[in-house]
């Protein structure tokens, strides 16, 4: 079975810190995919990356930016956390080339930003 | 520019049947999936429709017209286990899109 763990399942930063989620996988997924959900507002992708060192812009990526070193993770990083970043924030993996319509979804971070 | 559009909220008895559709409107379509979600949980891949016609994996199945920009999730003998957000999705470009979901409440 394919596992995605992400590094907290609550977390509580304040207003200008550096925030840090980390998310990984175990299938040697090429995608990996960050997202943030908010009530109403279903899933957003906030970055997403095909491969080692590439990074793409989702539909909402001011406010963060994202790593990846390793093939199995994948970081989103909140340089200076505000509240509207109050969140749940959901990791996901897919395989290869035209696959990413199934996707491997972490459990998430409730982030909380006061 | 892609968007969604699908019921916020449905009711249905257990033991029935229950429709979820979903209209989308996007360039560079690859395909239509459909996700479950349970409160607290993670969303998890229920199906997914490259070509027109309809997908059955037991008591679910999902339908997808191109020429329609339409799709739907078909939920069959609903149990309260089934109670869940459910969105579906558009793929493109290798990443895909999601619609905000429709919450579905089975009553006993």
């Amino acid at each position: 079975d394919v596992k995605v763990t992400q590094s907290s399942r609550y977390l509580v930063k304040r207003t200008g810190e550096k925030v840090f989620l980390e998310c990984v996988q175990d299938m040697d997924h090429e995608n990996m995919f960050w997202y943030r959900q908010d009530p109403g507002l279903g899933l957003r992708l906030i970055y997403f990356s095909y491969d080692v060192k590439m990074k793409e812009k989702g539909d909402i990526p001011e406010g963060y930016s994202v790593s990846r070193e390793k093939k199995e993770r994948f970081s989103l990083i909140l340089e200076s956390a505000s509240t509207n970043q109050t969140s749940m924030y959901l990791c996901a993996s897919s395989s290869g080339q035209g696959s990413s319509y199934e996707q491997y979804f972490g459990p998430g971070t409730r982030l909380t930003v006061t | 520019g892609q968007s969604l559009e699908q019921p916020s909220e449905v009711t249905a008895v257990e033991g029935a049947i229950v429709q979820i559709n979903c209209t989308y409107q996007t360039s560079g379509f690859y395909g239509l999936s459909w996700y479950q979600q349970h409160d607290g949980g993670a969303p998890t891949f229920l199906s997914y429709n490259a070509l027109d016609g309809l997908e059955e994996t037991g008591r679910f199945s999902s339908f997808l017209s191109r020429s329609d920009s339409y799709g739907y999730l078909l939920l069959q003998e609903l149990q309260m286990k089934d109670s869940a957000s459910y969105f579906c999705a558009v793929g493109r470009d290798d990443k895909i899109i999601f619609g905000k979901g429709t919450r579905l409440h089975i009553l006993p």
